[in-house]
């Protein structure tokens, strides 16, 4: 099967810009998350998706960051404006469904760049 | 949510087993322990997980303590392509929340 699709997979972009990502996660998988992973550190969740709606969003500043996920399939993560502290990989997960029972598969990642 | 302890780096040698420890003393009944690793440059990839009971797979064994406290991954023989840095993650059962410590880089040693 086809694993979780991202792009780009680089971005870089000076601070106070916008950037978008975009994740096209495994077919027929209803849960879909974002990480964000500075580097030497482990991954940490800002966004979790089921189907269209959001399940978990306590650690997305929401200040600058958004995700939507309109039809249940692709998502997109955007921030507006960026600041040199988000330079990171973000990387989109998705599993058949959010029981702690199902293995979470991950893309590649983006990684983003802030000059 | 329930965190674990990992040491930050072990080394192996190359066809030797390799024995990967996770402390997860505040584990509650119904979270499953992950494994993923990542590669550089890559996404993390799942290994193998489970809830008290030791499984195997293609990839790795996990044995888990009785008290469900502690865990091991196990490589049965380590090659090169092995070297990673390993996540030990606690996701509760139902919805699935999990947090990511900083993992063990593991050095496998020709």
């Amino acid at each position: 099967e086809a694993g979780v699709a991202q792009s780009p997979r680089y971005k870089i972009i000076e601070k106070r810009q916008s950037v978008a990502f975009w994740c096209n996660p495994i077919s027929g998988h209803a849960t879909l998350y974002w990480y964000q992973q500075i580097l030497g550190q482990g991954p940490k969740l800002l966004i979790q998706f089921q189907n269209n709606g959001v399940v978990d969003d306590s650690q997305l500043p929401k200040d600058r960051f958004s995700a939507e996920r309109l039809k249940g399939v692709d998502s997109t993560l955007k921030i507006q404006p960026a600041k040199l502290e988000d330079s990171a990989v973000y990387l989109c997960a998705s599993s058949l469904g959010p029981s702690g029972n199902q293995p979470q598969h991950f893309g590649d990642g983006t990684r983003l760049s802030i000059l | 949510d329930a965190k674990t302890t990992q040491p930050n780096s072990m080394e192996s040698n190359e066809e030797e087993p390799v024995h990967l420890p996770c402390n997860h003393s505040t584990i509650s009944g119904t979270d499953y322990i992950h494994w993923y690793r990542q590669l550089p440059s890559q996404g993390p990839e799942y290994v193998i997980h489970g809830l008290t009971s030791n499984v195997n797979n293609r990839m790795a064994s996990l044995a888990i303590a009785e008290d469900r406290k502690s865990s091991t991954l196990i490589l049965h023989r380590a090659t090169l392509r092995d070297a990673a840095v390993y996540y030990c993650i606690l996701r509760d059962a139902n919805a699935g929340k999990s947090t990511f410590g900083d993992g063990t880089t593991l050095t496998v040693k020709p």
